[in-house]
């Protein structure tokens, strides 16, 4: 069975700092990969996932994450942080042919001015 | 709706009582997911509906919970006989179908107090 671990349940860094939250994940197949999102008082949101092709994805805002099969992994990096950046991030993982996402336990990025 | 909606937005209910909570798709997504997220915990997949076919339950902590999707839109969960560590914010989520690729999109949530 897929399970994801997210390494650390808190994160603080301070503002323009750079950050890597880890992901890792157990699986035997294919697999597809995503970063999700929560900002305070929010839903989560998708932030990037990886399907198939190039290794390193990235988002909109800053973020790259980065597949890595011969250690599953799945690490989230950003360069330079800002507050805005503040929130939970959860890496989930869908086997090729499940439907259903398995997500982490989630990293709560708190970022100091 | 522009996007998926749940309600109510917070339930309190007393230990052993029963509680309907509700989710409104984005209109014309097959694939529809209920997800428990705890303090501390992540988010822990309970069920999911794509299409007409047979529901995957094999989340469902116990026989207490059960969800209904009507006419492939609207879906319904229902905690019977409701206990304290049922206590958490359950999140629903749909997607186009249930393609590999295809992005979930979720609700805000009910924050579900049981006392």
């Amino acid at each position: 069975a897929q399970s994801v671990t997210q390494l650390d349940s808190q994160v603080p860094v301070f503002e323009e700092a750079p950050v890597e939250l880890r992901c890792n994940y157990s699986s035997s197949v294919s697999v597809y990969l995503f970063w999700y999102v929560q900002y305070p008082n929010q839903g989560l949101q998708l932030l990037l996932k990886y399907l198939s092709g190039s290794t390193l994805v990235e988002s909109i805002n800053g973020f790259e994450a980065e597949f890595n099969k011969s250690q599953t992994s799945f690490h989230l990096r950003k360069p330079s942080v800002h507050i805005s950046d503040t929130a939970e991030y959860f890496c989930a993982v869908r086997e090729g042919g499940a439907q259903k996402l398995v997500f982490g336990q989630g990293t709560r990025l708190t970022i100091n001015p | 709706g522009a996007g998926v909606s749940q309600s109510p937005s917070n339930k309190v209910t007393e230990k052993g009582k029963d509680v309907e909570l509700r989710c409104d798709p984005i209109s014309g997504h097959t694939a529809l997911y209920w997800y428990r997220q705890s303090l501390g915990q992540g988010l822990e997949f309970l069920i999911y509906f794509q299409g007409n076919s047979a529901p995957d339950k094999s989340g469902l902590p116990s026989d207490r919970f059960s969800a209904e999707r009507t006419g492939g839109s609207v879906s319904t969960l229902t905690i019977q006989r409701t206990q304290q560590e049922d206590s958490a914010v359950y999140l629903c989520a749909s997607s186009l179908d249930g393609g590999r690729n295809t992005e979930a999109f979720f609700g805000q949530g009910t924050r579900l107090t049981v006392v």
